[in-house]
């Protein structure tokens, strides 16, 4: 079975620039998640979608991010305009129930921007 | 703030030998989580304690839960070159919690 699949896997891009990160979580799993991971800060939660409805989005860092699930199986995450700071290896990770159990991670999409 | 925090930071072993990481977290949970990740992938999780458990194995994995510590270790057995990796614990928030919350990792280096 196809794990989590997540596009692009490296994205460089310059200050200022859209970026648009995709996501497309397992079949059947109805929770959704979206971390980021620095060597500073660790793995932080971003942004969590129960049945394609976004419950938490304290973590999503300021007004220029932005993610959107239109249907169970695809998510995006935007950053508009993007910032040298946002340079960090973005995961979208999927699990049945949302209730804490086990999560299935994509392999992440590394951003770089200059 | 961070909920898990391993320790050590990083740890380097010969093959076969044991490794031991431990995890400290602060407030009350349902259940704790230890994941893998090789350079350059995705977590990958590995396994699950419930509060009420005290030990669980899976396969070389051992895991201990100690909740009035606040404390859980990963003890993997007769390590292989291949166990070289980061190893993260993951905390929820109590029962009905859908957050987890990663602490910094153990980087783990096992020299063949």
């Amino acid at each position: 079975d196809a794990g989590v699949i997540q596009s692009p896997r490296h994205e460089v891009t310059e200050m200022g620039q859209e970026v648009t990160l995709r996501c497309k979580p397992i079949s059947g799993h109805n929770s959704l998640f979206w971390y980021r991971q620095t060597m500073m800060r660790g793995l932080e939660l971003l942004i969590y979608f129960n049945n394609n409805v976004p419950i938490d989005d304290s973590g999503m860092p300021e007004d220029r991010f932005s993610a959107k699930m239109p249907n169970a199986s695809f998510s995006t995450l935007k950053i508009q305009p993007s910032e040298p700071r946002d340079s960090a290896v973005y995961f979208c990770a999927s699990s049945l129930g949302g209730n804490g159990g086990e999560l299935f991670f994509g392999e992440g999409s590394r951003l770089t921007v200059l | 703030s961070q909920q898990g925090e391993e320790d050590p930071q990083a740890l380097s072993i010969q093959e076969g030998e044991n490794a031991t990481m431990n995890c400290s977290y602060k407030t009350s949970i349902n259940n704790l989580q230890w994941y893998r990740q090789n350079s350059g992938r995705g977590l990958v999780h590995l396994i699950l304690i419930r509060s009420n458990e005290r030990e669980k194995h899976s396969g070389r994995l051992r895991v201990t839960l100690d909740t009035s510590k606040k404390s859980s270790s990963l003890l993997i057995t007769a390590s292989r070159a291949a166990d070289t990796a980061s190893y993260f614990c993951a905390t929820d928030r109590g029962a009905g919690s859908y957050q987890l919350t990663f602490g910094k990792g153990t980087k783990l280096s096992v020299i063949p």
